[in-house]
């Protein structure tokens, strides 16, 4: 079955990096677009952008350019979130997710990674 | 590109009819059929619920339908159960080739 697993929770220092992975399973990887979200605590989903997983061209979304990094191992099904200069308004669960497409179906995500708490404090 | 507008709560009562709206733009909602909807309860992944505008995943309940008219995107949630309380967000396609959700909607079941 399809899986998205990410990597462990993380706690950081104000201005440091923070490289979190997504390792996909179930199902041919480079065929499908794998995108990243952000949710800081108590608040809603927000769309930070995709790599395109044959590629590697990566798209952001408006505000999630800069300091963020998408990046692909291919050769381990595995896509990488890379966030620099990290502040305390980074701190959130950053989810990866599979989006699915086809020409009957349209896109969708329907698989989520489990999440992976970064939590940015000194 | 704006988070898509949706009411930050509704209400209902079991057995009765809720409605969630999701408002856009042409360059987002208004100019794809590719909108989707996630039920997120608390401490939990996203569940797709509707994708296409108006599809339903299998395994999810009939009760859930959705709509769009020009700008607006809609969930309907008919036969409320208690199960169903929970976060509802919308999702878009948009122009810039990127995806947008709304705020989230916080269903609260009486």
């Amino acid at each position: 079955q399809v899986q998205l697993v990410q990597s462990g929770s993380e706690l950081k220092n104000p201005g440091a990096s923070v490289k979190i992975s997504c390792k996909a399973s179930g199902y041919s990887f480079t065929t499908l677009s794998l995108h990243w979200v952000r949710q800081a605590p108590g608040q809603g989903l927000e769309y930070m952008g995709w790599i395109h997983t044959n590629t590697g061209d990566p798209t952001f979304a408006p505000g999630f350019t800069g300091r963020f990094v998408f990046s692909l191992d291919t050769s381990v099904s595995t896509t990488y979130l890379q966030i620099s200069s990290l502040t305390a308004e980074d701190t959130a669960i950053y989810y990866c997710a599979r989006m699915y497409y086809s020409d009957t179906t349209g896109y969708m995500i329907d698989h989520w990674g489990q999440g992976t708490l970064v939590t940015v404090s000194s | 590109q704006s988070a898509l507008t949706q009411p930050a709560s509704v209400s209902g009562s079991p057995g009765q009819s809720i409605t969630i709206s999701c408002s856009g733009t042409s360059s987002d909602i208004g100019g794809y059929k590719y909108i989707s909807w996630y039920q997120q309860h608390p401490g939990k992944v996203p569940k797709l619920m509707i994708y296409s505008v108006n599809s339903r995943p299998s395994g999810v309940s009939n009760r859930f339908s959705g709509s769009k008219s020009g700008n607006t995107a809609s969930l309907t949630i008919s036969g409320l159960q208690a199960e169903d309380e929970a976060d509802y967000y919308c999702c878009s396609y948009t122009t810039i080739s990127t995806w947008v959700f709304g705020g989230g909607t916080k269903v609260t079941v009486l």
